[in-house]
């Protein structure tokens, strides 16, 4: 398994409030994707990297930012965070565009 | 409806017993994959394919291109295998600049018991 490493793994915040979810690989893959797990639907992309400070949007990404400034970071940001925004997010990696993917263990976020 | 649709959402079986997981999707595909998520959260990528059939262990995916259709297959069903088993699809080629945007199915709970 891909060495990912989420922080934090639990988390409670208050609306209004920033956060930021950090997601550490030691696997120098490429490619980084954070998703989000919510009941009734199947993980959903909300940003994704191709490299470093190459950033694109997925299809959940209104509200949240990222960066990444290194191969080994990528960073998810709510700006102001907001009670949809309770979730379980997942960090992946990839080495190439449309091979594996490794996840990491996920992030409890929870918005109150 | 959506893209990717498996069934059955939750499957009870005993110790043993095959198992058989099933995804339809509605879009042409590149790839699929077949994950495990565990109870706790970690998500394990299974395989990946896009033709034919592979195995590993006790597992079997297999994937009928022609029928937007794979199956996961479990023989001799143990209650470690309890988990929830998503599949998840990879439409066209993209470029490299697309990543490995995939569309997941919402995943069906399997439950072994004793």
């Amino acid at each position: 398994d891909a060495g990912i490493t989420q922080s934090p793994r639990h988390k409670v915040t208050e609306t209004g409030t920033p956060v930021t979810l950090r997601c550490h690989q030691t696997e120098n893959h490429r490619y980084m994707y954070w998703y989000r797990q919510d009941p009734g639907h199947g993980l959903r992309l909300i940003h994704y990297s191709y490299g470093v400070k190459d950033t694109d949007k997925g299809e959940v990404s209104d509200g949240y930012s990222v960066s990444r400034s290194k191969t080994e970071d990528f960073l998810l940001t709510l700006e102001s965070a907001t009670s949809s925004q309770t979730s379980v997010y997942f960090c992946a990696t990839g080495q190439f565009s449309g091979n594996t993917i490794y996840f990491g263990e996920g992030s409890w976020l929870t918005v109150v | 409806k959506n893209e990717v649709e498996q069934s059955p959402q939750n499957l009870t079986a005993q110790e043993g017993e095959f198992i058989t997981i099933n995804c339809s999707y509605s879009v042409g595909i590149s790839a699929l994959h077949w994950l495990q998520q565990h109870p706790g959260g970690g998500i394990v990528s299974l395989f990946m394919l896009s033709s034919g059939k592979k195995k590993h262990g006790r597992l079997i995916a297999t994937i009928n291109i022609q029928e937007k259709h794979s199956s996961l297959h479990i023989t001799a069903s143990h209650p470690r295998d309890s988990a929830v088993y998503i599949c998840a699809v990879r439409s066209g080629t993209g470029g490299e600049t697309s990543g490995s945007r995939l569309t997941f199915g919402e995943g069906t709970q399997l439950t072994v018991n004793p």
